[in-house]
């Protein structure tokens, strides 16, 4: 069992709706992540938060938009996607420093 | 421009023996390194880390060797087991890299099938 929780597990929307992808871990992790998966390959960074700050963002579009609102919670917000932005969006949580990322099972996202 | 490398796309191995699943790097930087393991629909489960002043490092049936002269760093499992059947993926971090502490570099993966 994963001990960082993603929410919904499947999400299917439209290019015009609004969701919420959802994430929450109670490791006491100060340092949390997102992350996007295509199909057949890795994982690639979206965002970093340290200590409930955003301190990295690799250059994503507005459409997603990240929120910290504890240091347990991790949210994203969907807005006008792509069918290109259709993915595995993974959360993650780590102690910051050289840790290891520990993973939730991801949100399988189906942008119609 | 890929920063850390799998070369081996799969690899079958029959079960006990051992398995080695290899990974390089390009980046000086780096100076974290970790194994991940994902099965179907599950997310990236941690295997075993290694840091760059290690260049072994032990944990139960999983061994992490780093070569750093190499830039090579290499997962061996003894015995395999068909339970390890999964994708491995090799991470590499570098915490003075550009400033992107937890950016968390993968690469692009290695099947490995464990036959009974």
């Amino acid at each position: 069992d994963t001990e960082v929780t993603q929410t919904p597990k499947h999400l299917v929307m439209g290019m015009t709706n609004k969701k919420s992808l959802k994430c929450e871990q109670h490791m006491g992790h100060r340092a949390m992540y997102w992350y996007k998966q295509k199909a057949k390959k890795p994982p690639e960074l979206m965002f970093v938060y340290s200590y409930e700050k955003l301190s990295i963002n690799e250059s994503v579009p507005s459409r997603f938009s990240p929120e910290c609102p504890n240091s347990s919670l991790l949210n994203l917000h969907l807005h006008a996607l792509q069918p290109e932005d259709s993915a595995l969006y993974l959360c993650a949580s780590s102690p910051w420093g050289n840790q290891p990322q520990h993973f939730g099972d991801g949100t399988r996202l189906s942008i119609l | 421009d890929q920063q850390v490398k799998q070369n081996s796309p799969s690899l079958s191995v029959q079960e006990g023996r051992i398995s080695i699943l290899n990974c390089d790097y390009t980046n000086s930087m780096f100076d974290y390194f970790l194994w991940y393991k994902k099965y179907p629909a599950e997310g990236p489960t941690f295997l075993i880390s290694i840091s760059s002043i290690k260049d072994k490092n032990e944990d139960g049936r999983f061994t992490v060797f780093l070569n750093k002269s190499a830039k090579h760093l290499s997962l061996h499992i003894v015995p395999s087991q068909p339970g390890d059947s999964a994708v491995y993926f090799c991470a590499a971090q570098g915490t003075n890299y550009g400033g992107s502490q937890g950016n968390l570099i993968f690469g692009k993966g290695t099947k490995l099938s464990v036959k009974p």
